[in-house]
């Protein structure tokens, strides 16, 4: 059964730090990988999606990488700034399928 | 993108009631997707919304508690049926066309408290 875990659960930042969120997964028979954006009372908004046979993603000023072999893929957050602050969640598609199974969630606060 | 709307966005209930939540998108779609995220929890999928045939239910999950619907390609209905307090959660839709980037699109959610 695939699980997604997703470290650290929370994360206090000054503006301007440059930050690393880590996801893993126990399957590496992954269709896709997708990191959101989750903010308080919204919807997911999608950030970036790497297919499985990519390494990484870039967008602005994130950068996705994706290790299928290890389990693993990091989300980059360039400069950070208050506007980040949000829930980033990790989510995979297992091969075969076009759901996602979802990873805990990273709280994230950018401090001006 | 899709463009996702749900209905309602947010409902108190009483225990034992139901209540349906739509889901309605700006264009057609090829898959529609039920999600459940509880107080402090991240998403857990219940069931893939198909288009003419029954839903499709992730483990723990039953058609009689969570009746799904999806006349056509650009809206479904989830219904909680017989709701508990534990029923408590923010639901949502999601959408995808299968496209070569498989994005998934999500609505804004209906945040739903049973009393």
């Amino acid at each position: 059964k695939q699980e997604v875990t997703q470290i650290p659960a929370a994360l206090s930042v000054p503006e301007g730090e440059n930050l690393v969120l880590n996801c893993s997964f126990t399957d590496s028979a992954i269709y896709n990988l997708q990191w959101f954006r989750q903010d308080p009372g919204k919807g997911l908004t999608s950030l970036l999606l790497i297919q499985s046979s990519q390494r990484e993603q870039t967008s602005g000023r994130l950068n996705a990488s994706l290790d299928k072999s290890s389990g693993r893929s990091t989300l980059y957050i360039a400069a950070s700034q208050p506007g980040d602050s949000a829930t980033y969640l990790c989510a995979v598609s297992p091969s075969g399928t076009y759901k996602y199974i979802f990873g805990t969630g990273t709280r994230l606060k950018v401090l001006a | 993108s899709a463009v996702i709307s749900q209905k309602p966005s947010r409902d108190i209930c009483q225990r034992g009631t139901s209540l349906t939540i739509q889901c309605q998108v700006d264009s057609q779609v090829t898959m529609m997707f039920w999600y459940r995220q509880q107080p402090g929890q991240s998403l857990t999928l219940i069931a893939t919304a198909n288009q003419g045939s029954e839903a499709t239910y992730e483990s723990g999950f039953v058609i009689d508690k969570f009746p799904i619907s999806r006349p056509n390609l650009t809206f479904s209905t989830l219904t909680v049926s017989n709701m508990s307090p534990e029923d408590s959660s923010i639901y949502l839709c999601s959408v995808s066309r299968l496209t070569s980037t498989d994005t998934q699109y999500f609505g804004p959610g209906t945040r739903l408290t049973v009393l």
